[in-house]
């Protein structure tokens, strides 16, 4: 079955560093996206991809970095610099705007 | 003015009823709209799109369209406790590859 796989499910960060979460798709789709949920909130977009090997920043983008070497992958990094991480992130791939989203099923990072 | 707006709720309606759900948009160059629905801890969920004026009925679902008073609503017939969830609103800019979520509606249907 195509879908998009994050991985892990939960993630717990110490202060002073860096984590990676994993985003992978099986759908043939060109275009992929970072988003950050906190509680009683709504989607705030991070990054966006629409072709490999380029990415572009979204609305919070401080504090995250990302790759595209593969149509497939898109891992989010989020470094020391973002004060105030914990929150649930979301990947979410597209044909093209005309199809809507698929989401994965999410990772909650927590600073402990 | 948020770039789409929609009522927070709590929307509570009786099992069997119909669900009305609201949302205004400012981008005027919108040409996709999508609802999705996501239930408490997951993910969302692509449930319904439009992309002209006017009704679209998918199942109990209808979603309706109107771009010159730019309007898009989600009716919920024949409303169901498993519809209990929250309703984001996303309109799309045409060529843009990015979509913009509403803050959601919270519908909670009473058994």
């Amino acid at each position: 079955d195509g879908g998009i796989t994050q991985s892990p499910k939960y993630l717990f960060r110490k202060e002073g560093q860096n984590v990676t979460l994993s985003c992978e798709q099986n759908l043939n789709h060109d275009a992929m996206y970072w988003y950050r949920q906190d509680p009683g909130q709504g989607l705030r977009l991070i990054y966006y991809s629409q072709i490999v090997n380029d990415f572009q920043k979204g609305d919070i983008a401080e504090g995250y970095s990302v790759s595209r070497e593969k149509k497939e992958s898109f891992p989010l990094t989020v470094t020391s610099a973002q004060k105030n991480p914990t929150a649930f992130y979301l990947c979410a791939s597209s044909k093209s705007e005309m199809y809507g989203y698929t989401f994965g099923s999410g990772t909650r990072l927590t600073v402990v | 003015q948020k770039e789409v707006e929609q009522n927070s709720g709590p929307l509570s309606v009786p099992e069997g009823a119909i669900a009305s759900l609201n949302c205004t948009y400012s981008d005027r160059v919108s040409q996709s709209f999508f609802w999705y629905r996501q239930y408490s801890g997951k993910s969302p969920e692509l449930i319904m799109s439009i992309y002209s004026n006017g009704d679209k009925e998918d199942g109990r679902f209808t979603a309706q369209l109107n771009k010159a008073s730019q309007y898009v609503s989600l009716l919920i017939r024949d409303s169901q406790p498993s519809d209990s969830a929250t309703y984001l609103c996303a309109p799309s800019r045409a060529g843009g590859f990015k979509t913009i979520f509403g803050a959601g509606t919270r519908l909670f249907v009473k058994a």
